[in-house]
């Protein structure tokens, strides 16, 4: 059972355009909601996290989208870049426990 | 200056071999994980330690048995290798917070081809 489940699976979006990452889980004992990205050939980094006593975060270019009661979550890239180029992974976990539950991940193409 | 470093980056075996990957953070975490990625970029998590001792095993055959020989080093040793066992193998590490969650820190991985 995949606790968490992310689309699309890929996504090719122009330079300067917005990309758009759903993610929606089950588990309502989640409570730690973060975004990794990767490159090819190296391991996830975390990119931008949130806790569901906030609608929004918004980092740089980066925001995530929270709704507590659809219990979903996405990543928007603003102007998006060749550079955002990349594997992406949501990830829900619960307080105290640290395991983390990814989605599948969205391969995320970027042309110039 | 590496965070989280692995050893060997690549490692191809034949099945029924036995091998061990390791793992080491420089960031004073008291918490380490192993990770697996799937040739379909599934990412699962195996096993994590807190201060040497076991505090997640998922499920994962017994033929992998991880070994923390002191906070800042997890090794993952496998036997009998088996064709599925191929994969990415990611260590992490976090601190670990009563009550919180925290930034987990990825290696840079291990690629494992069984052949």
């Amino acid at each position: 059972q995949q606790q968490v489940k992310q689309s699309p699976q890929s996504l090719i979006v122009q330079k300067g355009g917005i990309s758009i990452i759903n993610c929606a889980y089950e588990n309502t004992a989640f409570d730690y909601f973060p975004w990794y990205q990767q490159f090819p050939g190296k391991g996830p980094a975390l990119l931008i996290a949130i806790r569901p006593d906030v609608s929004e975060k918004k980092e740089g270019r980066f925001t995530i989208s929270f709704n507590k009661s659809a219990k979903q979550f996405s990543l928007h890239i603003m102007d998006s870049q060749p550079g955002d180029s990349a594997t992406y992974f949501c990830a829900a976990s619960k307080a105290a426990g640290n395991k983390l539950t990814f989605g599948g991940g969205t391969r995320v193409l970027v042309k110039p | 200056d590496t965070a989280v470093s692995q050893t060997p980056k690549y490692l191809v075996t034949q099945m029924g071999n036995d091998k061990s990957i390791k793992c080491e953070q420089n960031l004073g975490h008291d918490t380490m994980y192993w990770y697996k990625q799937d040739s379909k970029k599934f990412l699962k998590i195996m096993f994590s330690y807190n201060n040497k001792e076991l505090i997640i095993n998922e499920t994962v055959p017994n033929r992998f048995s991880p070994k923390s020989p002191d906070k800042a080093h997890l090794n993952l040793h496998i036997n009998s290798l088996e064709l599925g066992d191929s994969a990415v193998y990611f260590c992490a590490s976090s601190r670990r917070l009563a009550g919180d969650s925290d930034t987990q820190y990825f290696g840079p991985g291990t690629r494992l081809t069984v052949l």
